[in-house]
């Protein structure tokens, strides 16, 4: 069964620091979606992709944090530079279309990050 | 914003007991999804529901979308220690996907 893999799972930084994580969706999915997610609390929407086109960053703080689907495929959110506050779990989803109200989000593992 | 709100918030029940989480808003939904998360994993979906007071069941798990399409709930009847986990609803409008608060669900053997 296709799984929407992101990496790294586990990212250690310290703060005013440089970090990465990728995410490559379900193949032939449309939509890519990264959430910030307080443990414990639902999914907060970053940035929403339509292929390679970004339809929805009205919650990505654009000062420190960036994201790229260059080739509608895979995907990377930035932050740089890292603080106290962004630590949290980063989960990536992809879905067949995003233009469905029957659309199935698949979502990766998640990258857990924490800085120090 | 449409916010969804989800109560409880937390929940810890002994297993066989029955148990209902909620998810409230105030704006119309087109659907309501339905999320379990176990820790360290992403959320998988459980059920989407589109049609105002429409009920589905998945074995245990009973789901019910308000007839106005602002709220839903989920009824799970006894309950198992495989249920634990964080419960997510998330409503969809205007092409974009709006989670709820959680309602996280401890079930003891």
């Amino acid at each position: 069964e296709a799984e929407v893999a992101q990496s790294p799972r586990y990212k250690i930084t310290e703060k005013s620091q440089a970090v990465a994580f990728w995410c490559d969706p379900i193949s032939g999915h449309a939509t890519l979606y990264w959430y910030r997610q307080i443990l414990g609390q639902g999914p907060e929407l970053l940035v929403q992709f339509q292929d390679e086109s970004v339809v929805d960053d009205s919650q990505l703080p654009k000062d420190r944090f960036s994201a790229e689907r260059l080739k509608g495929v895979d995907s990377t959110l930035k932050i740089q530079p890292a603080e106290l506050g962004d630590s949290a779990m980063y989960l990536c989803a992809s879905s067949l279309s995003g233009r469905s109200r029957t659309d199935t989000q698949y979502f990766g593992p998640g990258t857990r990050l924490t800085v120090l | 914003t449409q916010l969804l709100e989800q109560s409880p918030q937390f929940l810890s029940i002994q297993e066989g007991e029955n148990l209902t989480v909620y998810c409230n808003s105030s704006s119309v939904f087109s659907s309501l999804q339905w999320y379990r998360q176990e820790p360290g994993e992403g959320p998988v979906l459980l059920v989407t529901v589109v049609t105002g007071g429409e009920v589905k069941k998945l074995k245990r798990l009973t789901f019910q979308f308000g007839d106005a399409r602002k709220d839903s709930s989920l009824h799970i009847t006894a309950a198992q220690p495989g249920d634990t986990g964080l419960y997510l609803c998330a409503g969809y409008n205007f092409n974009k996907f709006y989670f709820g608060s959680g309602t996280k669900l401890n079930v003891k053997p």
